[in-house]
């Protein structure tokens, strides 16, 4: 099935690290949303986008929806052990109802 | 609150049964989407239903079916279980129709087809 294109597919960082991820797509998007999955559980909603151009933070998270509606990024700041975990960009296109298309996912790993 | 409750959360079966998940919505919800995420393929989208009727369907073979109670509440049907269907099977409510309105999956029934 179509996916997003997500990158990088892992990253190994030190406590304290930030760290950058992005997702790219051929086609346009109305919202962008990022996910944290934790082994074992559902996607947990960790920022939502709604405008092309919009940054949103949420604590140490800055999301951004890209200009060309087509990309967004995810930053975390000064990374913590619980940051580890899987991060999921999806996004939802105004002809798609409720339907989500997710990325690969992003592994975290933090290195005390 | 109470949050998105699916059952049961493990599940093994054997090739050719069938099988149904079930997701309780969070309270006042009336939206309940449903997601297969498997290593290979991620998560992709089964279906969603609102006030009981399908609005929304993946590309996903007939043996995949779903319905809507009154009470919001969702079941999912994989009949003629194939190896290949061995997956964590998400659901996600929301108030509304579409993911500006609070989407928030549950934890998972984890199917094993064995």
């Amino acid at each position: 099935g179509q996916q997003l294109n997500q990158n990088p597919q892992s990253m190994f960082i030190q406590e304290g690290e930030d760290v950058s991820m992005n997702c790219t797509s051929s086609s346009i998007f109305n919202t962008w949303l990022w996910y944290k999955q934790d082994p074992g559980e559902g996607p947990v909603l960790l920022i939502a986008l709604y405008k092309a151009g919009e940054l949103t933070s949420n604590g140490r998270l800055t999301a951004q929806f890209g200009i060309t509606r087509k990309d967004s990024f995810l930053n975390i700041s000064a990374s913590i052990p619980s940051d580890v975990g899987i991060y999921f960009c999806a996004g939802q296109r105004e002809t798609s109802g409720s339907r989500l298309t997710f990325g690969e996912g992003t592994q975290l790993t933090v290195n005390p | 609150k109470a949050g998105v409750t699916q059952t049961p959360r493990y599940l093994i079966k054997t090739r050719g049964q069938q099988v149904t998940l079930s997701c309780s919505p969070i309270s006042g919800h009336r939206s309940v989407s449903w997601y297969q995420q498997t290593p290979g393929q991620g998560l992709q989208f089964l279906f969603e239903y609102f006030s009981e009727t399908q609005r929304n369907k993946g590309n996903f073979p007939g043996r995949f079916s779903g319905r809507q109670f009154s009470n919001s509440r969702s079941e999912m049907n994989v009949s003629t279980l194939e190896l290949g269907d061995s997956a964590l099977y998400l659901c996600a409510s929301s108030w509304q129709e579409g993911p500006n309105y609070g989407y928030t999956f549950g934890s998972g029934t984890r199917l094993t087809v064995v």
